[in-house]
């Protein structure tokens, strides 16, 4: 079945620092790659996607490419700030007829120390 | 961007009794979801559903749960009779579907069962 997995369970970080979270996936079709970041307290919050090969998704200085050779999804941020400390979650969604759904990893704890 | 509305934000119950955690999904959404997070771990699957009718269930989604969307109200997760282990952050989330689309989460409620 669909799966994605995300290698770090936990990721830390000083401010200004280069942050990489890796993200694989698999899946039998052609899903649409998701990012989505949760804050302590709060539900997950849509980051950025992206649907198809070679496609960069981005938002707020994160970004990621969809890269259906290596089927990864890696999360890339140039300089983390101390806000950017949350849980992100790489998903991929797929449909069919009359479905959808989505399938989440276990999530990267990031904590950015001042 | 769309937001999912969860009521209540914290329910708490004794073991053995009923409760119905209430979601009300984007307007225009076609397709709902229910999660589940323990305190500290990661976001699980439960079931998502659409026209109607259950589409895919997780193993968490035991026999005592049920879901039902009457009359395009609220989407509703009911859990008879509730478990100490049903005590979670329970997230509603929904889609439109009709292609790889986003899911929007809710802000979740959490469930204490005593």
């Amino acid at each position: 079945g669909d799966s994605v997995t995300q290698t770090e369970g936990q990721v830390a970080l000083s401010e200004e620092d280069f942050l990489t979270i890796h993200c694989n996936y698999s899946a039998s079709g052609y899903p649409a790659l998701f990012w989505y970041v949760q804050y302590p307290g709060e539900g997950p919050q849509f980051l950025f996607r992206a649907s198809r090969d070679k496609e960069k998704g981005s938002s707020r200085g994160f970004e990621a490419t969809y890269d259906k050779g290596t089927t990864s999804f890696h999360l890339r941020k140039a300089s983390v700030q101390e806000s950017d400390s949350a849980v992100y979650y790489c998903a991929l969604g797929e449909r069919g007829p009359g479905y959808q759904n989505f399938y989440f990893g276990k999530g990267t704890s990031l904590t950015v120390i001042p | 961007g769309p937001k999912v509305l969860q009521i209540p934000s914290h329910q708490i119950i004794d073991m053995g009794q009923m409760v119905t955690l209430n979601c009300d999904p984007v307007s225009n959404h076609l397709y709902f979801y229910w999660y589940k997070q323990i305190l500290g771990q990661q976001m699980e699957f439960l079931v998502n559903f659409y026209n109607g009718k259950v589409m895919e269930k997780s193993k968490l989604f035991k026999d005592q749960f049920s879901v039902e969307r009457p009359d395009g109200s609220y989407f509703t997760l009911k859990i008879q009779p509730t478990a100490l282990e049903d005590s979670a952050v329970y997230f509603c989330a929904s889609s439109l579907g009709g292609g790889q689309n986003t899911l929007y989460f809710g802000a979740g409620t959490r469930l204490s069962v005593l």
